[in-house]
């Protein structure tokens, strides 16, 4: 059975610290994603990489940054954690180039909270 | 991209099949459509994808119209269980797939 796995279901961080999430899949897909949930905004896409060590902007990447060091694994990284930060998290895989014509697998989500 | 408009909820009874409707009038000629269907504390989970006419699997039906200025995603006979958020999606060949707030379906008993 193909899973993305996230490295931690609940976190609370306080403000200011840095805060690493951890997603990994194992269906060797080359596309890894990252979006944050909010009530009401749906999911919005931070970051994405197609490739090791590429990484792309996604719609709302201001506080964020992405590390793909191997094909497996994703990494979203919150510099200095701020109270606007408090989200669900959801990372998601895919294998065809084009993923608009194949299927996002997305592991079971993130919730951090920021005090 | 793509915008996609659909209904913020709709309800149902344990057994009906159930329609919902997206609207994408923008919709450009390499877009597919792809529905995700998302239940509390998860992530989301592919249901179905198109490009034209009516595509089927076991879980649902998707119909486009000629125009695919929209589309329906049936869902044969319901239950409880299907009590979730779907969410429409229209893209081509970028990366930057667009979620909205997706429509809300309550299956009642």
């Amino acid at each position: 059975d193909v899973k993305v796995t996230q490295s931690s279901r609940y976190l609370v961080k306080r403000t200011g610290e840095k805060v690493f999430l951890e997603c990994v899949q194992d269906m060797d897909h080359e596309n890894m994603f990252w979006y944050r949930q909010d009530p009401g905004l749906g999911l919005r896409l931070i970051y994405f990489s197609y490739d090791v060590k590429m990484k792309e902007k996604g719609d709302i990447p201001e506080g964020y940054s992405v590390s793909r060091e191997k094909k497996e694994r994703f990494s979203l990284i919150l510099e200095s954690a701020s109270t606007n930060q408090t989200s669900m998290y959801l990372c998601a895989s895919s294998s065809p180039p084009n993923p608009n014509t194949g299927e996002l697998f997305f592991g079971e989500g993130s919730r951090l909270t920021v005090l | 991209l793509a915008k996609t408009t659909q209904p913020i909820s709709m309800d149902s009874y344990e057994g009906q099949e159930v329609n919902i409707t997206c609207s994408h009038n923008n919709i450009a000629t390499n877009d597919y459509i792809t529905w995700y269907q998302q239940f509390p504390s998860q992530g989301p989970r592919f249901i179905i994808q198109g490009y034209k006419t009516k595509v089927t699997n076991e879980v649902a039906s998707l119909f486009i119209p000629a125009d695919r200025k929209s589309s329906t995603l049936s869902l044969p006979r319901v239950s409880l269980s299907d009590t979730a958020v779907y969410y429409c999606l229209v893209g081509d060949s970028s990366y930057k797939l667009i979620f909205g707030s997706g429509t809300r379906l309550l299956v009642r008993p």
